[in-house]
């Protein structure tokens, strides 16, 4: 069955520090994982798409990073701010069919100041 | 203004009842698609369009009907309202179907009492 998981569920950090957010899927045949950024009562925003070859992107603060071979991404925020604080769901697409864009649940990143 | 728009944003209804969701966009892109968002779920493909005049299921169409004889219009028409349809839904729409990005709207909050 073709499933995103990601973790943590929720993730509570100062402002200004590091973390990262991981995503985990089995979806196949794989064509792409990208990051989306959802802002409360808002709808998802695209951060970084990655592609088989693409093992690391970076926009701003934000880097991924993708292993395809142990089907791992994670999603690393540097120096946070307030306005990160947000759902990141991760999402990945097989290339066979638009019915196989599998969204993960997210994880909810609070930035405390 | 160019995007994409959702109407109603908050809706109450009552079992049994049919009710209307629209989406609109304005860059002609191809592909469109209805999600639902529940606690605890991810992102759930309700229908997809590729096109004006071609619809196909995604993962929970169940109780759902969609049309699209327009390319910039996709509504959603939930025919007989159940409590189990309370949900955030938001529509997106896309150039392709995989490595293009979706362009989420703002949402719609439907409560089935």
């Amino acid at each position: 069955k073709n499933q995103v998981e990601q973790s943590p569920q929720s993730l509570i950090i100062l402002e200004g520090k590091n973390c990262t957010l991981q995503c985990n899927y089995t979806v196949s045949p794989f064509s792409n994982l990208r990051w989306y950024k959802q802002d409360t009562g808002r709808g998802p925003v695209s951060l970084t798409i990655m592609t088989f070859s693409e093992n690391t992107k970076s926009n701003g603060r934000y880097t991924a990073t993708l292993d395809a071979d142990t089907k791992q991404s994670s999603l690393h925020i540097t120096a946070s701010q307030l306005s990160d604080s947000a759902s990141y769901i991760c999402v990945v697409s097989s290339y066979s069919s638009a019915s196989k864009i599998i969204f993960g649940s997210g994880t909810r990143l609070s930035i405390r100041p | 203004d160019a995007g994409i728009t959702q109407s109603p944003r908050y809706k109450i209804t009552e079992t049994g009842r049919q009710v209307t969701l629209m989406c609109h966009q304005t860059w002609s892109h191809s592909y469109m698609f209805w999600y639902r968002q529940d606690l605890g779920h991810g992102l759930r493909l309700i229908y997809y369009s590729a096109a004006a005049d071609i619809t196909d299921k995604g993962e929970v169409p169940d109780g759902y009907v969609v049309s699209r004889s327009k390319t910039e219009n996709f509504p959603l028409t939930l025919e007989s309202a159940t409590r189990s349809q309370t949900s955030v839904y938001f529509c997106a729409s896309s150039g392709g179907y995989s490595y293009n990005e979706q362009f989420f709207g703002p949402g719609t909050r439907l409560t089935v009492l």
